[in-house]
Order: structure tokens, then C-alpha cells, then sequence
């Protein structure tokens, strides 16, 4: 079954400590892979989309990459405003335009 | 602000009711899309639109929904008969038609709407 997978669940950083958060996907035929940050009680924050494996997107602390079976989110020297659920999404096959998401992965980022 | 709205933001309502929820979407963009969050879950597609076409319907959507976009603007999403499992934050989001590798095609969220069904 297509699907996307997001790791880790939760992720606890102190203020300044990079990492990485990581989306993996199995759907074949990938026509775009999304990052969206969501606060609590809103709605998801687009971010950046890639769409072939070694491309690369970056902005501000936040970089993401894309290989043909995952993409990671690197963080660099997080902050506390970086605190948020990261929410990665594929779309593939034909016609469709719909997304599917991941579970996400809750960041917290102590000061 | 050009982004995309919803309203209302919070709707609490009974079982057995019907609730209808209404999205605005950036100016323009020609689709829209319905999405439904659960607590601790990613969004799940419901259904979307070009223009005043619905063009595509997930399996959740189950009779009980309904959703128009009689002139290509805003939508509106009606649930009937609500049940407790309706129980959501519903996300409206839009993007233009442009091509599917390309640029300027992401879909950009509103705030939702939370529905709680007692």
C-alpha cells in the first residue's frame, strides 16, 4: 500500500541543536514532495516542495532534500519559534491532485 | 488579507444536526481542495475542485457530505445527520492549475474549521 512515513514521532531539541527530521514514501510515480510546518490549532504552513531526488530547498534554519525514497528536514541552530508539528506530503500517480500526508513530527525546541 | 479563509472557525453542534462550513479561496486559484485533520494525524483528502467542477471524491466522503462550488469561488462543505466520528478540524486549501511539476501549483491552507459533534 502507497504510503508515507514520518520519523521520529516527537523530537525534543535544545535552542542551537541541529537535526534532522525524515519522510519516507513508497507511492511510485512522485510529481511532488511538500513540507509544511502547522502550530497548534491552525492550518498547515506551506514550506517548500521537491520534486526530484537531489534537489534541494532552503529557508532560513530549515533545508530539505529529497532522495528517491525519502526527504529530510535539517534544522540547523533551531529556536523556540521553531516549535511545531512538521508535516510532509506526496503527490504521485496520474491525474490526481490530492495530497497525502504523514503523521507528522512534533518539534519541540527548548530555550 | 489575501490568504484563504474559513468560517467559522469553531462549530460545536449536536448529533443528528447539519452543519455547513464555507471556504474562500485565494483570489486566483482555480482549485480548491477539502481536507479533514484528526488529533495526531496528517490531513486526509476529502475531495477537490477546478473551477466549478468537482473533479475528484475520496471514499470518506460518505453520503452524509456533500460539498459545492456553484461559481468557481467559494465552497462550501455540508455535513448531515452529524455523527460524534465527524468530530475534526476541516481545512479548505487552493492552489492554481499550473503544470504538475511545475511552480506556483501548492496548495496553501486556511485556518480550518473545528467541528465538535457532542
Amino acid at each position: 500500500e502507497d504510503q508515507v512515513t514520518q520519523s521520529p514521532e516527537a523530537l525534543r531539541l535544545q535552542e542551537g541543536e541541529s537535526s534532522s527530521l525524515n519522510c519516507s514514501y513508497t507511492v511510485s510515480g512522485l510529481r511532488g514532495l511538500f513540507w509544511y510546518r502547522q502550530d497548534p490549532g491552525k492550518g498547515p504552513e506551506f514550506l517548500f516542495t521537491l520534486y526530484s531526488a537531489g534537489e534541494e530547498k532552503e529557508k532560513e534554519r530549515l533545508k530539505a532534500t529529497l532522495t528517491k525514497k525519502e526527504s529530510f528536514l535539517h534544522i540547523t541552530a533551531p529556536k523556540p519559534e521553531d516549535s511545531a508539528t512538521y508535516l510532509c506530503a506526496v503527490r504521485y500517480g496520474g491525474a490526481t491532485n490530492k495530497l497525502i500526508f504523514g503523521t507528522g513530527t512534533l518539534l519541540a525546541v527548548q530555550p | 488579507d489575501t490568504g484563504v479563509s474559513q468560517d467559522p472557525r469553531h462549530k460545536i453542534t449536536k448529533r443528528g444536526q447539519n452543519v455547513t462550513f464555507r471556504c474562500d479561496p485565494i483570489s486566483e486559484h482555480n482549485r480548491l481542495y477539502w481536507y479533514r485533520q484528526t488529533l495526531g494525524q496528517g490531513p486526509e483528502f476529502l475531495t477537490y475542485f477546478q473551477n466549478e467542477a468537482q473533479l475528484e471524491k475520496s471514499r470518506l466522503l460518505s453520503d452524509r457530505f456533500s460539498a459545492e462550488r456553484p461559481k468557481g469561488s467559494f465552497s462550501t462543505l455540508e455535513i448531515q445527520r452529524t455523527e460524534q466520528g465527524d468530530s475534526a478540524m476541516y481545512l479548505c486549501a487552493s492552489s492554481l492549475s499550473a503544470p504538475p511539476r511545475g511552480p506556483r501549483n501548492e496548495q496553501f491552507f486556511g485556518p480550518g474549521t473545528r467541528l465538535t459533534v457532542l
